[in-house]
């Protein structure tokens, strides 16, 4: 069973949609992430929620609004898509939000706006 | 604040040859540390982190790692490179949120390519 699993793998995309990539974790843990990856590989956060509750929001646009609505899940949905979204999102979780803890990435979307 | 800087974007060493990733953070409190690895059109898999237990960290496939506080270093280590090592090589750093932030901040990777 995959620990932590995405959908959609791909996402092509008009700019001016709006979409939503589902992240789902099996590991029964307490915090969920999102990742941001650009082009040149670098990863940022964008969002941390720890028991369905929204911890950090680095500057984010806010046109990318993250929902939980349990536990297990972490969605982000972005409007008004532009070009410079255009990256790989990757969703990651631990057990708590304690510095120390291993998190678990899934296998990434990778968004594509034309 | 917190940052990790990663020394060379791309590395190449020849099979069977040592590993050296270089990675140096800046903190503002005592940090914890992690090697992660990305293969090609994959997520990032934990190859070892530091949590203040002890100073060299051993991880999956033969990797390691040393804590140096006073060069505030942390570099990756493996004695015999494989084939199967190539791939991407994230350091990361975290402080949480009693450091004022919080999740991983990443280096921005280096490229490790694997000569035959």
């Amino acid at each position: 069973d995959t620990a932590v699993s995405q959908t959609p793998k791909y996402l092509v995309t008009q700019m001016g949609n709006d979409k939503s990539i589902k992240c789902e974790q099996n590991l029964g843990h307490d915090t969920m992430y999102w990742y941001k990856q650009d082009s040149k590989k670098f990863l940022k956060i964008m969002f941390s929620y720890n028991n369905k509750e929204l911890i950090i929001n680095e500057t984010v646009p806010n046109r990318f609004s993250p929902k939980s609505p349990d536990k297990a899940h972490l969605n982000l949905h972005i409007n008004s898509l532009e070009l410079g979204d255009s990256a790989v999102y990757f969703c990651a979780s631990s057990t708590s939000t304690r510095p120390y803890n291993e998190q678990f990435f899934g296998p990434g979307t990778r968004l594509t706006v034309l | 604040a917190q940052s990790v800087t990663q020394l060379g974007s791309h590395v190449s060493v020849s099979e069977g040859a040592l590993v050296l990733l270089r990675c140096n953070y800046s903190s503002s409190v005592p940090p914890y540390l992690f090697w992660y690895v990305q293969y090609p059109n994959q997520g990032l898999q934990l190859l070892l982190k530091y949590t203040s237990a002890a100073t060299l960290v051993k991880g999956i496939n033969g990797f390691e790692a040393e804590f140096k506080k006073s060069e505030t270093s942390f570099h990756l280590t493996k004695p015999s490179a494989h084939m199967s090592d190539a791939a991407e090589y994230f350091c990361a750093v975290n402080i949480g949120p009693e450091g004022g932030a919080d999740g991983l901040t990443f280096g921005k990777g280096t490229h490790l390519i694997i000569q035959p």
